[in-house]
């Protein structure tokens, strides 16, 4: 069964702190990707990737840094937490075919206080 | 610049009723346009995409109307039921294989 698998569920860090979001897809999807969910600004992307060693910008890359080290393993990074990055972080992914929509993760909650 | 619109923001209709969700694009060069629904605590799940091949998708009582020419989505739901309250998105893909989304109708359907 189709699955991507987020970790940690919620997260709790300080102005400044390191946090490492971490993101494992097991369904041979090309595509992976992170988003960032705030009320009023419905989902937006952060970085994207094609492949193991690929990196792409989104829309609100600002803050956050991404690596994605094999095809099944994509993490988001933030090296300086800021409060304003307080959100619901989605990972997804997806295949090569052209009708493909994405398939999401159950989310991380993370709090930076 | 939002480059996929939703509207309304929310959506109140009673049970039986035809609710319609409106979107709009400014790219383009998008090429399949999936609505996700989002039910409150748990993450996007697809429910029923289009390509600009087509101007008509339905399945069941969701269909999805496409005027490429004015780059114009709609999504009706038609027979409404409590069950159908979500949060509904469009979304786009480009050529580039980046989802990008509205930013949302919640809908409420009241029995």
């Amino acid at each position: 069964e189709a699955a991507v698998t987020q970790s940690p569920r919620n997260k709790v860090t300080v102005t400044g702190g390191n946090v490492t979001l971490s993101c494992r897809q097991t369904n041979s999807h090309n595509y992976m990707y992170w988003y960032r969910q705030d009320t009023g600004h419905g989902l937006r992307l952060i970085h994207y990737s094609y492949g193991a060693g690929n990196l792409q910008i989104g829309d609100v890359p600002d803050g956050y840094k991404a690596t994605r080290t094999t095809q099944e393993d994509f993490f988001l990074l933030l090296e300086l937490a800021s409060p304003s990055q307080t959100s619901l972080y989605f990972c997804a992914s997806s295949g090569r075919e052209d009708n493909q929509a994405p398939l999401f993760g159950e989310g991380t909650r993370l709090s930076v206080l | 610049q939002q480059q996929v619109r939703q509207s309304p923001q929310s959506l109140t209709v009673w049970e039986g009723e035809t609710a319609i969700l409106n979107c709009s694009y400014e790219d383009s060069t998008f090429d399949y346009f999936p609505w996700y629904w989002q039910f409150p605590r748990e993450s996007p799940a697809l429910l029923i995409a289009i390509r600009p091949v087509s101007n008509k998708k339905e399945d069941g009582r969701f269909t999805i109307f496409f005027n490429k020419r004015e780059k114009k989505l709609s999504l009706h739901i038609t027979d409404s039921q409590p069950g159908d309250s979500a949060t509904y998105f469009c979304a786009a893909i480009q050529g580039g294989r980046a989802l990008i989304f509205g930013t949302g109708t919640t809908v409420s359907v009241s029995p």
